[in-house]
């Protein structure tokens, strides 16, 4: 089945303890995406990755790391969370042609993360 | 002026209404776009592409007008499964950050 799997699911942590969430996806797109999504603010995108080792900055990346080793997966690295950062966090991904994203996005099911 | 707006809601309606959704966008360099559906606390998820010629899947019906940059979505035959927030979403040509999500619009059909 064509999915994103993120991990975990829910999380709560401790201000300043390092986490990751991780994001794969097993349909081959060249594209992928964090966005994080608050009440009232609706999905805000943190990071993008347009390929293998080409990451950058979406409108709210400060406090969050990415890397993009290998195609398939793009986990979400907060070296310090802080409680600012308690949200709803999806990892999506794309087919890309050219400059272009084709087809819309997958979601993976979404991270709840609370950061007390 | 945000890049994609839509309709602020929410829209309560009853069982077996028709109701339209509309979203304006301001890049005329949007490409293409999309209607996604979210139900609360989960993912969004792709509800239907939207062509030039307008499409239609079932009861839902979507338009595009790109001389006024604007979409339309139109649910006929309401049903208590189609309550839910409707995000409009446009791809524009801009490397990298390619999909613009509107704030959604929620629905809740009721019995």
């Amino acid at each position: 089945e064509a999915q994103v799997t993120q991990n975990p699911r829910y999380l709560i942590t401790v201000t300043g303890k390092k986490l990751t969430v991780t994001c794969s996806q097993n349909m081959n797109h060249e594209y992928m995406s964090w966005y994080r999504q608050d009440p009232g603010l609706g999905l805000r995108q943190i990071y993008y990755s347009m390929n293998v080792e080409v990451t950058d900055k979406g409108d709210v990346p400060e406090g969050y790391k990415v890397s993009r080793k290998e195609k398939r997966n793009f986990p979400l690295i907060l070296e310090s969370p802080s409680p600012n950062q308690t949200s709803l966090y999806f990892c999506a991904s794309s087919f890309r042609r050219d400059r272009l994203l084709v087809g819309g996005y997958t979601f993976g099911s979404g991270t709840r993360l609370t950061v007390v | 002026r945000k890049e994609v707006e839509q309709d602020p809601g929410p829209f309560n309606v009853p069982e077996g209404a028709t109701v339209a959704f509309n979203c304006t966008y301001s890049n005329s360099a949007s490409q293409s776009f999309f209607w996604y559906r979210q139900d609360c606390r989960k993912e969004p998820k792709l509800l239907m592409s939207v062509y030039s010629s307008g499409n239609e899947d079932g009861r839902f019906t979507a338009q595009l007008n790109r001389a006024s940059q604007y979409i339309s979505l139109l649910i006929r035959d309401s049903k208590l499964s189609d309550s839910a927030t409707y995000l409009c979403v446009v791809n524009i040509d801009n490397y990298g950050q390619n999909f613009v999500f509107g704030p959604g619009t929620r629905l809740s059909v009721l019995p």
